[in-house]
């Protein structure tokens, strides 16, 4: 049975704080890795697809770095606003075409 | 472009009853999933379709069917429904094959009493 972990399952951080959280996923037949955010009411949204060890993507404040061999991602917020509460979601693929295997996600509220 | 559109938004259903969901693919887009997210889970994969045939299936009774029409168009549906199959039922779109990232629509709540 495949498992993705994520955690914390939720945090809850300051405007201007930093946070970070982790996916684990099995580090044999790895594909690919996807991270989605998800606000309240609306769809999953997708941040990065990271397909190779080492890997790190950027968008403004949100970064990831990937880990084929140990099997982890850690995905950082700079500097949270109020704006960044969501649901972030990582989902592991293990062959071409795949299904998304998502782990329960962590739950993100930054208070003003 | 609309992006990913599902139907109806809300559903309630008795025990035993069927219900059908609906799924308008992102333009160009070929392949659909469909996904359950079940109260604090992560979304579970229940089948994928690519060219009107079934192509994947996670691990769902065969309660659980689905179609896939010549213009991409995806249907889910449940027979017999139980307690349990209420749930947030997402639908995703993708090209076939692509690692790129799955669109996913907002979903529908289905709730069953």
């Amino acid at each position: 049975i495949l498992n993705v972990e994520q955690s914390p399952q939720s945090l809850h951080v300051q405007e201007g704080d930093s946070t970070n959280f982790t996916c684990s996923f099995p580090s044999s037949n790895f594909y690919a890795l996807h991270w989605y955010r998800w606000e309240t009411a609306k769809s999953p949204e997708a941040l990065f697809v990271m397909t190779l060890n080492g890997d790190e993507k950027k968008k403004g404040r949100i970064s990831a770095t990937l880990n084929t061999k140990e099997g982890y991602s850690y995905l950082y917020i700079k500097g949270s606003q109020p704006e960044d509460s969501a649901t972030y979601l990582c989902a592991f693929i293990y062959n071409q075409g795949g299904k998304l295997i998502f782990g329960q996600g962590t739950e993100l509220s930054v208070k003003p | 472009d609309a992006g990913v559109t599902q139907s109806p938004t809300h559903l309630i259903k008795t025990r035993g009853q069927q219900v059908t969901l609906r799924c308008s693919p992102k333009s160009g887009h070929d392949t659909v999933s469909w996904y359950q997210q079940a109260l604090g889970q992560g979304p579970q994969f229940i089948f994928q379709y690519y060219e009107e045939e079934e192509r994947q299936r996670g691990n769902f009774p065969d309660r659980f069917s689905g179609h896939q029409f010549p213009n991409y168009s995806s249907e889910l549906n449940v027979n017999a429904l139980l307690l349990g199959d209420s749930a947030l039922y997402l639908c995703a779109s993708s090209l076939v094959d692509s690692s790129y990232e799955q669109y996913f629509g907002p979903g529908t709540r289905l709730t069953v009493t």
